[in-house]
């Protein structure tokens, strides 16, 4: 049963400490999505790729966020430095036949 | 205006009720709809997709209606197990999926 994996589940981390996730899509999947959701706003998007390459990174805030897909099996999204407001759960999803999204299960981040 | 709207509930029924969820999109020029289901700290999974013609699976049923841009959820005979967060989404401009914030539904015995 293929599935999208994320690392760590969990980070707790200190204000101004850098932050990394990654993901791993379904092999063969070539697009990839970055959401991050709070109980406020949502499941927002933060950016997305298509054969590595980033296509839109438009809902990522560009000074301390970035996102990186350095080879077909990893996505990454960075943040450096981070804020409490920051914290969310930040889930990576990869797209199938149909536009059909799967979602890892997220990394759930809290910024102290 | 958000471009995909739905009302937060939550919606609590007992065991067995009928209910449906509406939501509405702002972009007429879209063409994929789905239905995705959120559990408690979980991520969001499919339910289904939705056609232009309606779809049925087994107790769920979606259907889509463009003129008033507009798709419905409606599940019959509920079990508790169908309590969940219910997520519209909708394919904006490009590829790009953008979700509803969700409807919560609770099933009570």
């Amino acid at each position: 049963d293929a599935r999208v994996t994320q690392t760590p589940r969990h980070k707790v981390t200190e204000m101004g400490q850098e932050v990394t996730m990654r993901c791993q899509p379904i092999l063969g999947h070539n697009t990839v999505f970055w959401y991050r959701q709070t109980m406020m706003q949502g499941l927002e998007l933060l950016a997305y790729f298509r054969n590595r390459a980033p296509l839109d990174d438009s809902g990522m805030p560009k000074d301390r966020f970035s996102a990186e897909m350095p080879d077909a099996t990893l996505a990454t999204l960075k943040i450096q430095p981070s804020e409490p407001r920051d914290s969310a759960v930040y889930f990576c999803a990869s797209v199938g036949v149909a536009d059909t999204q799967y979602f890892g299960p997220g990394t759930r981040l809290t910024v102290l | 205006r958000k471009e995909v709207e739905q009302d937060p509930g939550p919606f609590n029924v007992p065991e067995g009720a009928t209910v449906a969820f509406n939501c509405t999109y702002s972009n007429s020029a879209s063409q994929s709809f789905f239905w995705y289901r959120q559990d408690c700290r979980k991520e969001p999974k499919l339910l289904m997709s939705v056609y232009s013609s309606g779809n049925e699976d087994g107790r769920f049923t979606a259907q889509l209606n463009r003129a008033s841009q507009y798709i419905s959820l409606l599940i019959r005979d509920s079990k508790l197990s169908d309590s969940a967060t219910y997520l519209c989404v909708v394919n904006g401009l490009t590829d790009k999926l953008i979700f509803g914030t969700g409807t919560r539904l609770q099933v009570f015995p």
